[in-house]
């Protein structure tokens, strides 16, 4: 069982296009976090959201607590966006999807 | 540079040998953890700390030692390696566990490990 859902798992885009990716979640929480992993590299903290929504350049998060659902955008997608997006619901310890893998073409 | 140091950045092990990878951070972060990332998995905690002398165990705990003498300090120990440990490894830590948004958390940059 899977507390935390993602979608998709993998996403090509080209450069410019607008992307969106879900989180679906079961556990009760009073935050969210997306994080972001390159390749080969660490993994860092985009956002945390506790409700509505969050902008930081062309990343934007919002979060449904009711539906227990999260959604990142990114507006204008460049090939440098390209990188590994996870969900985190953090409880007694934090519960991660198993990320989705987005590839921005040029 | 504050943050989570985790040292060493890869390593090859053959099956039954022993290492500690390290990981110190100098935020006076309360909480620290340690994953394992393997492919189509996700992260998995190993084990976790909610401050000095306290440990306790995740998801995966089993072949893995740790221990938190100081706030700073969360090492983990492999006591005989299996293959079955190949992974990225990486260490976290957030400023409060009991608040329930983990605020703070940041990730070392990860240990490679391969064992043959």
């Amino acid at each position: 069982k899977n507390e935390v859902e993602q979608s998709p798992q993998n996403l090509t885009a080209q450069e410019g296009e607008f992307i969106t990716i879900n989180c679906s979640y079961s556990v009760g929480i009073s935050a969210l976090h997306w994080l972001q992993q390159h390749p080969g590299g660490g993994i860092v903290s985009l956002f945390m959201l506790s409700s509505g929504k969050k902008k930081h350049g062309r990343l934007i998060a919002t979060i449904n607590i009711q539906e227990k659902h999260s959604s990142l955008h990114i507006t204008a997608s460049h090939p440098r966006d390209s990188a590994v997006y996870i969900c985190a619901v953090p409880g007694n310890q934090f519960y991660f999807g198993t990320g989705t893998s987005l590839t921005v073409i040029p | 540079n504050a943050g989570v140091t985790q040292t060493p950045k890869f390593q090859v092990l053959k099956t039954g040998q022993s290492m500690t990878l390290q990981c110190a951070q100098d935020m006076n972060h309360e909480y620290m953890s340690w994953y394992r990332q393997d492919p189509g998995m996700g992260l998995r905690l190993i084990h976790y700390s909610v401050g000095a002398g306290i440990t306790d165990q995740g998801e995966v705990p089993n072949g893995y030692n740790v221990s938190r003498s100081t706030t700073e300090d969360f090492p983990l120990r492999l006591l005989s390696a299996a293959p079955s440990q190949t992974s990225v490894y990486f260490c976290a830590s957030s400023y409060s566990f009991l608040r329930s948004d983990h605020y703070g958390y940041t990730f070392g940059s990860g240990t490679r490990l391969t064992v043959v």
